[in-house]
């Protein structure tokens, strides 16, 4: 069973603080994505990253798959009240279409 | 292009009866597939379908099934409901089976 642990599991802070979350396993991922949820509302997809040691730019946000793709990491530069949300991590099996494993989420508070 | 649509939002079930939910993936996409979102477990895959055919399958009692018509739309339902079922329903549509999805607004379901 593949496992992805987020840390960490909340988080709040300051309107113009900086910000790194993980998304950590044993396995290894063909590809790792990152979503950001409201609530009452589902997940809504801000990136996908498929070769390891990849970094993506979003915005203010920063997205790196590890060398080895089995972790990942979200930077936030600068955080807005607008980021509050879960943030989810999901890893793509290798040889297995579709079935994404998610870890349980990084829930991020944002104060004004 | 329209998102997911997901019916009903929300929904007040009794234990022991059932309930059947409906998803209508984004145009064009031939996959779909099913998560179940609970604050204590987070989301898990519940099953995908690919063409009208169940292709993947998480580790779910037999109570919950589906299925997939002939335009992509698909159905779950839940059998002899049970209050460990109250949950976040969502479904995901991807284009051909492929790791990035997208995700409906989720049903909402209650059982009392």
């Amino acid at each position: 069973t593949q496992l992805l642990e987020q840390s960490p599991q909340f988080l709040s802070i300051q309107e113009g603080e900086n910000l790194t979350v993980y998304c950590n396993s044993s396995s290894v991922f063909s590809s790792l994505q990152w979503y950001r949820q409201e609530p009452g509302e589902g997940p809504v997809l801000l990136v996908t990253v498929v070769t390891g040691g990849e970094v993506k730019k979003l915005k203010r946000l920063t997205f790196q798959f590890g060398d080895a793709r089995k972790d990942s990491s979200l930077h936030i530069t600068a955080a807005q009240p607008g980021d509050t949300g879960l943030y989810l991590c999901a890893g793509g099996a290798l040889g297995a279409n579709s079935k994404l494993t998610f870890g349980k989420g990084i829930t991020l508070s944002v104060r004004p | 292009k329209a998102g997911v649509t997901q019916t009903p939002r929300y929904l007040i079930k009794t234990r022991g009866q059932q309930v059947t939910l409906s998803c209508s993936p984004i145009s064009g996409h031939r996959s779909v597939s099913w998560y179940q979102q609970t604050p204590g477990q987070g989301l898990q895959f519940l099953f995908e379908y690919f063409s009208e055919t169940q292709r993947n399958k998480g580790n779910f009692p037999g109570r919950f099934s589906g299925r997939q018509f002939s335009n992509s739309r698909s159905e779950m339902n839940v059998s002899t409901l049970e209050l460990g079922d109250s949950a976040l329903y969502l479904c995901a549509s991807s284009l051909d089976g492929g790791e990035t999805q997208y995700f409906g607004p989720g049903t909402r379901l209650l059982v009392l």
